[in-house]
Order: structure tokens, then C-alpha cells, then sequence
């Protein structure tokens, strides 16, 4: 089946710093990714759509200055929490959908990425 | 717009009870429906899947049922284990691709 990486899987760091959270699809291609935040036993909230080589599309009350996302090829997506505080403390889980072959149009996650902000 | 509720939990069960954890879904046109799992620490995976009304999706004894005139993809398993224990998330995928979740039930299996 198709395999989404997450890297890294946790981090922790200081308020006001930056983190990047990588998402990479590692044995197929994928146009868009998608990008996940879910709160302790809570569902999962779309946070934005990347789609590669363009600017990618947040979901209302998401901000996009706070998270920025790059999708510069077709198997890397990347989510950068810019001056991240406490509050953004939470479980990343992005996805990237598969355009060609068995699977066409499917869905598949990463295992998350759990960031702590001290 | 489109939407998932499903069955608030915690669910907790004994070994070998009978599963089910109901979902509806409001949509428009005609979505596809899925069922993911969640062990913990981990991402989801996706679990059974039906693409069109009376479709069945099974996996790992897990089976769930596209019913559209009742608008749910309730999920059923005749006999769970403790490897079971896991937070189910229910979803659908509409027209325009874009994936809604439910807010995810909690199922504990006890030896």
C-alpha cells in the first residue's frame, strides 16, 4: 500500500521559536496533501489543502501566516508553525492523496507529528 | 455542507462481545464513506471503505453497510479483541474531494 512519513514524529520547543513538520509520500506521487490538527480525543480539523506548485488553501479561521505550508514537489509537503506558543501545542496529521493507479484519488495519513510547546 | 456524526463513546466491551458504532452522515450528491483507526500515538488508518449506496466494506472481521436511504455506515464487528482497542473515526469524501470526519468513538476491549 501507499506510505506517508512524517518527520519528526514529536518535537518539543520554546515558545516563539519556529518548527517544521515534514510530510513526504514515499512511494507515490501526490498532488495534493492535506494537513490535519487534532485536539486530545478530539476529531481531526483540516487545516489547509496543498496542492504542489501552488499556494496552498486554509480552511476559515486558520491562519495562514501562523502556518505555512510549502508543497514544492510531488512527494513533500512541508508545515511550518512560525513563533509557535502553547496554545498550538497539538497532533499534526497530514495526508496526501494518490493521483494514478491502483488507489487513484485515496486518501493516505501520516502518523502525526506531535508538537509541545513549552 | 457535508457532515459525519457518529456514536459518542468511550465504548468499552469484554473480549469476544459484539461491536457496533453507529454512523449517519448528511451529504450532498453521493459521497463515499469510510471507517479509520486510530491506535494510540499513531495516525489513521483506513479501516473498510464503501464507494456507492449498498455497498459493503469489510476488513479484520470489521464489516459496516452504505445504507443511503437511512443515511449511515454504522460499524459492526461480531467478536472483538483486546488488539481492537482503538478510536474509530468515521468519514465521508464528498464531490469536491474534500474528507469530513466524525468526532471519533473510543472502543476499550477488556481480556
Amino acid at each position: 500500500g501507499a506510505v506517508v512519513s512524517q518527520h519528526p514524529s514529536w518535537v518539543i520547543c520554546k515558545s516563539g521559536t519556529s518548527v517544521k513538520i515534514e510530510c513526504r509520500s514515499l512511494d507515490f506521487q501526490a498532488t495534493t496533501m492535506f494537513w490535519y490538527r487534532q485536539f486530545p480525543k478530539q476529531s481531526l480539523m483540516l487545516m489547509a489543502t496543498s496542492n504542489e506548485g501552488s499556494k496552498a488553501t486554509y480552511e476559515q479561521g486558520v491562519e495562514k501566516d501562523k502556518f505555512l505550508i510549502n508543497h514544492a514537489s510531488l512527494t513533500l509537503s512541508t508545515l511550518t508553525v512560525t513563533s509557535a506558543h502553547p496554545e498550538d501545542s497539538s497532533f499534526y496529521i497530514c495526508s496526501a492523496r494518490n493521483y494514478r493507479g491502483r488507489n487513484y484519488n485515496e486518501q493516505f495519513f501520516g502518523p502525526g507529528t506531535r508538537l509541545t510547546v513549552l | 455542507g457535508n457532515s459525519v456524526t457518529q456514536m459518542e463513546g468511550p465504548v468499552t466491551l469484554s473480549e469476544e462481545a459484539f461491536l457496533t458504532i453507529n454512523c449517519t452522515y448528511t451529504a450532498t450528491g453521493y459521497p463515499s464513506l469510510f471507517w479509520y483507526v486510530q491506535y494510540p500515538g499513531e495516525g489513521l488508518q483506513l479501516l473498510l471503505k464503501a464507494t456507492k449506496a449498498d455497498d459493503k466494506g469489510s476488513n479484520k472481521g470489521f464489516e459496516a453497510t452504505y445504507r443511503k436511504e437511512t443515511t449511515s455506515f454504522h460499524l459492526e464487528k461480531g467478536s472483538v479483541q483486546v488488539s481492537d482497542s482503538a478510536v474509530y473515526f468515521c468519514a465521508l469524501k464528498g464531490s469536491n474531494n474534500d474528507m469530513r470526519f466524525g468526532a471519533g468513538t473510543r472502543l476499550t476491549v477488556k481480556p
